[in-house]
């Protein structure tokens, strides 16, 4: 089944300690991308890759890192996490114009992360 | 600067009803539109595809239509039930630089 995978579904952990998100792609998807939500704030972008090695700021990078070593897998970061990172996190993919056939390039959630940091 | 915008922000009708949602994005260089449908906590599912060469999708009682030149999107939703509450957000995906801008979403809610 082709899908996103994220993991944890569910964090709690205390401020300061360093921790990751995973999200795996099983699409050959080019295009990875993360994000938070937020009550009345809506999706904002963390950070997003466009292909291997390829990685950007989006919206709201401040306090994450992500790295794109192989195409499947998008770990989200939090070095030093504080109690404003509490959020819904999700990650998504979908092909990289011109990789996919017209029709593809829908994007693809996972279920989400619920982080919460005391 | 692409901004994506979703009104009303919340709606309620008795079920049964037909409705609609509406979408308008200042930019119409986009390579498409995508609606999507989000229950409380949970991930979002989509509900249709629109390629910018496109002027509508349907799927079941959902039909989304298109019209890029007006920078506009509605999602028809045809004979309400409970289980379409949610909350439905359109995505647009410009062309320029391959961003992905969302819209903040409608909160739905049919009456029983």
């Amino acid at each position: 089944e082709a899908q996103v995978t994220q993991n944890p579904r569910y964090l709690i952990t205390v401020t300061g300690k360093k921790l990751t998100v995973t999200c795996s792609q099983n699409m050959n998807h080019e295009y990875m991308s993360w994000y938070r939500q937020d009550p009345g704030l809506g999706l904002r972008q963390i950070y997003y890759s466009m292909n291997v090695e390829v990685t950007d700021k989006g919206d709201v990078p401040e306090g994450y890192k992500v790295s794109r070593k192989e195409k499947r897998n998008f770990p989200l970061i939090l070095e030093s996490p504080s109690p404003n990172q509490t959020s819904l996190y999700f990650c998504a993919s979908s092909f990289g114009w011109g990789q996919g056939a017209m029709g593809d390039y829908g994007y693809t959630f996972g279920s989400g992360t619920r982080l919460t940091v005391v | 600067k692409q901004e994506v915008t979703q009104i009303p922000a919340a709606l309620s009708v008795p079920e049964g009803e037909n409705l609609v949602l509406n979408c308008s994005f200042t930019d119409s260089a986009i390579y498409n539109l995508q609606w999507f449908r989000q229950d409380p906590g949970k991930g979002l599912t989509s509900l249709l595809l629109i390629q910018s060469s496109q002027r509508e999708q349907t799927s079941g009682r959902l039909n989304a239509s298109l019209d890029k030149s007006s920078g506009r999107s509605t999602l028809y939703i045809a004979a309400s039930q409970p289980g379409d509450s949610a909350t439905y957000l359109c995505a647009v995906r410009r062309s320029r630089d391959d961003k992905i801008i969302f819209g903040k979403g409608t909160r739905l809610h049919i009456l029983p």
